[in-house]
């Protein structure tokens, strides 16, 4: 079993703010991480996945790093808007093929 | 849309009852799987099949029987459910095992009573 945390459990910003959060999962035998964002009675939506140590990625206004070395990830939004809101979860693929383990997740309220 | 179905997306079932829920994927993908999240916790994968062959089963109780009949579709039987059960139930396809890039159905909600 893989443990993968994800902090802050929740967080609540105000329109225009820049926020991020962390997700952290053990560096040995990984395989890939990935960033869901799942709005509420909605599919979890693919953000990203990153398999390479330094990795950065990028879609419009939300950013990912990753370090697999210290094991951790950052997800950034920038300019936070109402429409940002949900549950951002991480998850790590370990070395059992197929497998993903996911973290709790960190709810993201943007106010107007 | 993210081209995986879930049916029925709410279910209230009785701990004698035996239902269903139903998975189908219009992505040509090879590999499905079914997750539960119950309150509080992390999604937690239940089962895999890769090319209609069940790869993994995560400790999950018998009272929960997987089908799938082909690769676009896939079943979780209920029967004699306990109100812990209680949880939403996700389906998720990918291209094969190897692919983790996964995607998602919206979800049944599944209450037992």
């Amino acid at each position: 079993i893989l443990n993968v945390e994800q902090s802050p459990q929740s967080l609540h910003v105000q329109e225009g703010d820049s926020t991020n959060f962390t997700c952290s999962f053990p560096s040995s035998n990984f395989y890939a991480l990935h960033w869901y964002r799942w709005e509420t009675a909605k599919s979890p939506e693919a953000l990203f996945v990153m398999t390479l140590n330094g990795d950065e990625k990028k879609k419009g206004r939300i950013s990912a790093t990753l370090n697999t070395k210290e094991g951790y990830s950052y997800l950034y939004i920038k300019g936070s808007q109402p429409e940002d809101s949900a549950t951002y979860l991480c998850a790590s693929g370990g070395s059992t093929l197929g497998r993903l383990y996911f973290g709790r997740g960190t709810q993201l309220t943007v106010w107007p | 849309e993210t081209g995986v179905t879930q049916t029925p997306r709410h279910l209230v079932m009785g701990m004698t009852n035996k239902k269903s829920l139903k998975c189908e994927q219009h992505l040509g993908h090879n590999a499905m799987y079914w997750y539960k999240q119950s309150a509080k916790k992390p999604l937690e994968l239940m089962f895999v099949y890769n090319f209609k062959e069940q790869t993994e089963n995560n400790s999950v109780p018998s009272r929960f029987s997987p089908e799938c009949p082909n690769s676009s579709h896939l079943f979780l039987h209920l029967h004699t459910l306990q109100p812990e059960d209680s949880a939403l139930y996700l389906c998720a396809s990918s291209q094969d095992i190897r692919s983790t890039e996964a995607f998602f159905g919206q979800g049944t909600r599944l209450t037992v009573v």
